[in-house]
């Protein structure tokens, strides 16, 4: 069964740069796209981007310029980094698998909470 | 970006009921579109994918038709673990933009 874990810091001050990991096990890495979705306290989902094994990459543009993601296939991890941020970046982050085929999300993390805050 | 437009926002509904869920496209996504249910505290979780087809484990009493602009989720008769919150998300262009969210409520 594939699982995915997400993990880093709680905790961020604003202006700086939120980190996170996810750790994919049970299955391939290979021949998906890895994805990032964040929802803030009661709202909506916000799809952040994706990225493949091979580092190809899409972003949202209303966060790309602050958006990095990049994969470790040896480590069966993916990460993501996002800059300068401010009180607004607070939400729960989900790392996803894609599906490729059909594009839809089938396996999820649990989530991780990130709170920028001083 | 394409926007994705739900509706009902929320939605009261019985045990036993059947409910029907709408989401809008603002321009043609073909069939790229996906259903996600959504419980308190729980990471979303994939019903339909390309407008119709039912992910695996996923209950029959769920479908999903429409293809361009509109589609449709359908629950034919809510049970208890149905009360939750339903997300569509269109695949067709990045970003994968997600719907506002349908809150279904018990009555």
């Amino acid at each position: 069964q594939v699982q995915l874990q997400e993990s880093g810091p709680g905790l961020v001050k604003p202006s700086e740069t939120l980190s996170l990991t996810c750790t994919v096990s049970g299955g391939s890495i290979s021949s998906y796209y890895w994805n990032w979705i964040r929802q803030p306290a009661g709202k909506g989902l916000e799809w952040i981007g994706r990225i493949d094994t091979s580092g190809s990459t899409d972003y949202n543009p209303s966060l790309k310029s602050r958006v990095t993601m990049s994969v470790d296939t040896s480590r069966y991890q993916f990460s993501l980094r996002l800059s300068s941020v401010t009180a607004a970046d607070t939400a729960v982050y989900y790392c996803a698998r894609d599906r490729g085929s059909g594009n839809y999300l089938d396996y999820w993390g649990q989530g991780t909470l990130v709170t920028v805050s001083s | 970006d394409i926007q994705m437009t739900q509706s009902p926002s929320s939605l009261s509904a019985s045990v036993g009921d059947r409910v029907t869920i709408t989401c809008r496209a603002s321009l043609s996504i073909d069939r790229h579109l996906n259903w996600y249910q959504q419980k308190p505290g729980k990471a979303p979780k994939v019903l339909i994918y390309a407008a119709s087809s039912l992910q695996s484990g996923v209950p029959s009493r769920f479908s999903g038709s429409g293809s361009g602009t509109d589609f449709t989720l359908t629950i034919s008769s809510l049970q208890p673990e149905d009360f939750a919150t339903y997300y569509c998300q269109q695949s067709y262009n990045t970003p994968h933009t997600f719907g506002q969210g349908t809150k279904l409520e018990i009555k």
